[in-house]
């Protein structure tokens, strides 16, 4: 089934611990995104990347890093976790093309800092 | 001010029409973007319309679009229990500003 999947779907992790958050897509998109979600604060972009090999700073990037090795993967990995990071991450992928930028979104990953 | 500005809430009955309102401060983008959100779940795509038309309408949802005041509503008719979600509004373009949603309540 096409789409967009996200791992974990939860995540409790202690402060200080470092922590990978996976995306895949097979819908051979060019461009990929990383969201955090909070309550009051709505859709924050952390990083971007408009084709392989090549990764932009959103938002709020601090504290994050990502990789675009390959056109399907996009993980998002925090080096040394603090509580702020807590929150639903979304995972998204677009053509960057044809209907101009219509996103495709994960599920989401809901990470919790102690 | 906020680059996509919408109400936070929004809460009506079932049956009665629901208009969920945006404003942004620049679109340059072919096409602005309803997404919706439900509990526990990512956004999907809701409904969109093309930049260069003022109204668009998909069985019981209207887009209105209004470029001269950069302001774009969602309009649900006959609203359901099934509605209530976060609605975002996206103007599109590699922006990628989202506002921070519109969370409608229906009540039966």
């Amino acid at each position: 089934i096409a789409g967009i999947t996200q791992a974990p779907t939860s995540q409790i992790l202690a402060a200080g611990r470092r922590m990978t958050l996976r995306c895949t897509q097979d819908m051979r998109h060019n461009a990929m995104y990383w969201y955090r979600q909070d309550l009051g604060l709505g859709l924050r972009l952390i990083h971007y990347s408009n084709t392989a090999g090549t990764t932009g700073k959103g938002e709020v990037p601090d504290g994050y890093s990502v990789s675009r090795a390959n056109t399907d993967d996009f993980p998002l990995t925090l080096a040394s976790a603090v509580p702020s990071q807590t929150s639903v991450y979304f995972c998204a992928s677009s053509r960057l093309s044809g209907r101009d930028n219509e996103q495709f979104f994960g599920p989401g990953t809901r990470l919790t800092v102690l | 001010g906020e680059d996509v500005e919408q109400s936070l809430f929004l809460s009506v009955r079932e049956g009665d029409s629901s208009v969920i309102n945006c404003t942004y401060t620049d679109s340059s983008s072919t096409y602005l973007y309803w997404y919706k959100q439900e509990p526990g779940a990512g956004l999907q795509l809701l409904t969109y319309i093309f930049s260069n038309m003022d109204m668009k309408q998909d069985q019981r949802l209207t887009v209105l679009l209004n470029k001269k005041d950069k302001h774009l509503s969602l309009r649900i008719a006959d609203t359901q229990t099934g509605d209530s979600a976060i609605y975002f509004c996206d103007r599109g373009g590699t922006a990628l500003i989202f506002g921070k949603g519109t969370t409608l309540s229906v009540s039966s």
